[in-house]
């Protein structure tokens, strides 16, 4: 069974600075990859997508890539602000297994 | 609407009341998936539609689960003789293609609590 796991747990940085968000998989075969983002009370906002022909994508302060022989995702968020803070989320595969997220928050 | 909508947005049900869970998927939308959340988890996968048919129901945790999508748009997720572990945030999410290599657009969820 495909399991994720999403390092750190939470992470609470200064407004500003560059972070690095984790996502691993243990069957590395994974095609397709999506972070999203999860407010309080609220569903999940895809961030970004990577499909099977790419290797990384970008969309603004946000870069994603993914490492398909490891089965390794890095979410990088430059420049963090305060409206950054929020569970961030990694799913792939067929059926988009989801790891348990990393809780951000970005203080003034 | 723009998005996808789930109703109701909360739901309290007794212990054994039987519960319906409505979707309603972006217009055009082919795939639809419903998930269940526990508080401080990841979204677990319960079933996933291709226009009506429902191709896989791997994850739906008894033969209480049902769900249906009779004309390939709005979906219905009903739980029957609800139980306590049910309670949980159902979510819906809906894609324009058929595989998980398009964007996946959620609705905000529908908060069951079972007491």
């Amino acid at each position: 069974k495909q399991e994720v796991t999403q390092i750190p747990a939470a992470l609470s940085v200064p407004e500003g600075e560059n972070l690095v968000l984790n996502c691993s998989f243990t069957d590395s075969a994974i095609y397709n990859l999506q972070w999203f983002r999860q407010d309080p009370g609220k569903g999940l906002t895809s961030l970004l997508l990577i499909q099977s022909s790419q290797r990384e994508q970008t969309s603004g302060r946000l870069n994603a890539s993914l490492d398909k022989s490891s089965g390794r995702s890095t979410l990088y968020i430059a420049a963090s602000q305060p409206g950054d803070s929020a569970t961030y989320l990694c799913g792939g595969g067929n059926k988009l297994t989801f790891g348990t997220g990393t809780q951000l928050k970005v203080e003034l | 609407g723009a998005g996808v909508s789930q109703s109701p947005r909360y739901k309290v049900a007794k212990r054994g009341q039987d519960v319906a869970l409505r979707c309603d998927p972006i217009s055009g939308h082919v795939s639809l998936f419903w998930y269940q959340q526990a508080l401080g988890q990841g979204p677990e996968f319960l079933t996933y539609f291709q226009n009506e048919a429902q191709l896989d129901k791997s994850g739906l945790p008894s033969d209480r689960f049902f769900a249906e999508r009779p004309e390939g748009s709005v979906s219905t997720l009903k739980i029957q003789r609800t139980q306590q572990e049910d309670s949980a945030v159902y979510l819906c999410a809906s894609s324009f293609g058929r595989s998980s290599g398009n964007t996946i657009y959620f609705g905000e969820g529908s908060w069951l609590t079972v007491v």
